[in-house]
């Protein structure tokens, strides 16, 4: 199995909602990242969770908030979200420790009104 | 600051011809470089590489890295238009875990 899964898909939410977005992994990888991609954008590395924890957050606002619930799951819960948040997001995850590769969900498309 | 350049950023070639993509990169410690292929969603994996001068190789795409220079090629031979795609170049560098790519190739391969 060398799936990462996103839910959901799609997501519209207004500037007010409270959403969150969900990623799973069965690999047993330990690194999983969130990236936010702009139409005709290259991915842009939001946070990376080592071994559960939070690593790095790449001064990402505090309307977006990862959390890890534990080795396989990683959420981004959105709230008070603006327009230009609108974007994919996606999830990946690798073994963790350098050289090794990194394997991407689907994404979220999200668009916020 | 770490930075990944690819080049061209876009190109339209017909099937059957030999593209080459560069990616040169300036990163703090550097780990490893990794090709992707992103069609509509996800970026596919595509090579990793880590020593210089060492060819990777599947089917008609190869990549090669050169770490004294900074750069590495994706090179694809026999063109497809299944082979239209952005080609993202992203470099692991600093404490590891962390991947940043570069702008992207856009290929378009016609019939």
């Amino acid at each position: 199995d060398t799936e990462v899964t996103q839910t959901p898909k799609h997501l519209v939410m207004g500037m007010t909602n409270k959403k969150s977005l969900k990623c799973e992994q069965h690999m047993g990888h330990r690194a999983m990242y969130w990236y936010k991609q702009k139409a005709k954008k290259p991915p842009e590395l939001m946070f990376v969770y080592s071994y559960e924890k939070l690593s790095i957050n790449e001064s990402v606002p505090s309307r977006f908030s990862p959390e890890c619930p534990n080795s396989s799951l990683l959420n981004l819960h959105l709230h008070a979200l603006q327009p230009e948040d609108s974007a994919l997001y996606l999830c990946a995850s690798s073994q963790g420790g350098a050289g090794t590769e990194a394997f991407f969900g689907q994404g979220t498309r999200l668009t916020v009104v | 600051e770490d930075k990944v350049v690819q080049s061209p950023l876009s190109l339209v070639v017909h099937e059957g011809d030999t593209v080459t993509l560069n990616c040169s990169y300036e990163v703090t410690n550097f780990r490893s470089l990794l090709w992707y292929k992103q069609e509509k969603k996800a970026p596919t994996f595509l090579f990793m590489l880590t020593s210089s001068g060492i060819e990777k190789k599947s089917g008609r795409l190869s990549s090669i890295l050169d770490k004294k220079e900074l750069f590495s090629i994706l090179n694809i031979t026999a063109t497809q238009t299944g082979d239209s795609a952005v080609y993202l170049c992203a470099v692991e560098g600093n404490t590891g875990n962390q991947f940043y790519f570069g702008t992207g190739t856009s290929l378009t391969v016609i019939p």
